[in-house]
């Protein structure tokens, strides 16, 4: 079955650290694709980043960096120094074509990680 | 508009009446979604809608649930006969095609609080 898993439910840090978000996620597809968004207090769920399974490099966008590993069914989400404007929820996604009812499109979702970075 | 538009922001209703929440996705996406957000929890796919094709409801939860669209534009998703386990945060969705690599764009949410 399609699963995405984030085993952290709260994660609190202190401005400039770094923090690590993990996603596991399972899947009986070779094609599927990963994303991550972010859910500000304000409620409006905000696309970071998308990444396919066949693509394994790690992408950094600013503070964010992304590392995608196929052999342990991960795709973790690092922020680096972090910043108050980061306390958010973070959800994780899959996205393959042949899943959940077959829906191509449907995402579905890990139950999120709630990032709170305090000054 | 610019983003995915949904409205009312808030509904508070009784237990027991009907509801209908609107959706305006992003001009020219043909993909339609619902999800569901209980406090605390992630997202429940409800419906998708895809262009003109019959709509996947596999993901309502009762029959209570319905929802529609308007070819490539509005969508409402309605609930009969509310019970209080509806209360959740309802999200709209948009992409500009239904295939799995595109991301989906979402609106702010209805919070439907049923007393």
């Amino acid at each position: 079955a399609q699963k995405v898993t984030q085993a952290q439910t709260e994660i609190s840090v202190v401005e400039k650290e770094d923090v690590t978000l993990d996603c596991v996620y399972e899947t009986r597809d070779t094609t599927y694709y990963l994303f991550w968004y972010k859910q500000p207090p304000s409620g409006e769920l905000v696309f970071l980043i998308r990444r396919n399974s066949f693509d394994e490099q790690n992408e950094i966008s600013g503070r964010y960096s992304w590392n995608f590993q196929k052999s342990t069914s991960s795709f973790n989400f690092t922020i680096t120094a972090s910043q108050v404007v980061d306390s958010a929820v973070y959800f994780c996604a899959l996205s393959d074509p042949l899943n959940y009812g077959g829906s191509q499109g449907n995402l579905i979702f890990g139950k999120g990680t709630k990032l709170s970075v305090k000054p | 508009g610019a983003g995915v538009s949904q409205s009312p922001s808030n509904k508070v209703t009784e237990k027991g009446k009907d509801v209908e929440l609107r959706c305006d996705p992003i001009s020219g996406h043909t993909a339609l979604y619902w999800y569901r957000q209980r406090l605390g929890q992630g997202l429940e796919f409800l419906i998708y809608f895809q262009g003109n094709s019959a709509p996947d409801k596999s993901g309502l939860p009762s029959d209570r649930f319905s929802a529609e669209r308007t070819g490539e534009s509005v969508s409402t998703l309605t609930i009969q006969r509310t019970q209080q386990e509806d209360s959740a945060v309802y999200l709209c969705a948009s992409s500009l095609k239904g295939i799995p690599d595109q991301p989906q764009h979402f609106g702010d949410g209805t919070r439907l609080s049923i007393l």
